[in-house]
């Protein structure tokens, strides 16, 4: 079946400093969905994304539909300690009828003050 | 609040026990789906309903099973339970507009089987 794949799994930087991650796939993906997750709590929807090319900010957040329909960005900026927790992308295949949400293995964020 | 509520938010049972954890989705969302967590791990897919029928299977055990009742609500039962089946069990329901589909999550139910 499809597969997510995020990177980087984890990264380190100091308060301030701006966050990129990623999310590939090997297939086509109609909804780029990103989820922040707090220890022992439910993923929480950062944002949501459903046009090749669409960029979507929300606050510091931005996170882009790539335009190959294979992939999906989302970039923090200035950093903040409550930034901490792991970030999730999930994707909707396509076509996706009958398709069920596929979620990455997390980019786990820390940031140091 | 994501408007999805989960309960319970915790249990700690004995291997061979069942248990039941329950999900409201949120007002309006027709689809609930439940998810797996182990520690350390990604979400794993089990089950979807939508509007009181099954609608798709992921890695769910036969052991495991689930309903929707017709207030929406849903359960998902867990029998025989075995110490690798402590996990976080996450409830979430969909909206679906013209755009697309989103899901919201629940807080989730920690399981602890000893």
């Amino acid at each position: 079946g499809q597969q997510l794949n995020q990177s980087p799994q984890s990264m380190f930087i100091q308060e301030g400093e701006d966050v990129s991650m990623n999310c590939t796939s090997s297939s086509i993906f109609n909804t780029w969905l990103w989820y922040k997750q707090d220890p022992g709590e439910g993923p929480v929807l950062l944002i949501a994304l459903y046009k090749a090319g669409e960029l979507t900010s929300n606050g510091r957040l931005t996170a882009q539909f790539g335009i190959t329909r294979k992939d999906s960005f989302l970039n923090i900026s200035a950093s903040i300690p409550s930034d901490v927790g792991i970030y999730f992308c999930a994707g909707q295949p396509y076509p996706n009828y009958g398709q069920n949400f596929v979620f990455g293995p997390g980019t786990r964020l820390s940031v140091l003050p | 609040d994501s408007g999805v509520t989960q309960t319970p938010k915790h249990l700690i049972t004995a291997t061979g026990q069942r248990v039941t954890l329950r999900c409201s989705p949120r007002s309006g969302d027709l689809s609930v789906y439940w998810y797996q967590q182990s520690l350390d791990q990604g979400l794993q897919f089990l089950i979807q309903y939508y509007n009181g029928e099954e609608r798709a299977k992921g890695n769910i055990l036969e052991r495991f099973s689930a309903q929707q009742f017709p207030d929406l609500h849903s359960e998902l039962n867990l029998s025989s339970l075995e110490l690798g089946d402590s996990a976080l069990y996450f409830c979430a329901s969909s909206v679906a507009s013209r755009a697309g589909e989103t899901q919201y999550f629940g807080p989730g139910t920690r399981l602890l089987v000893l």
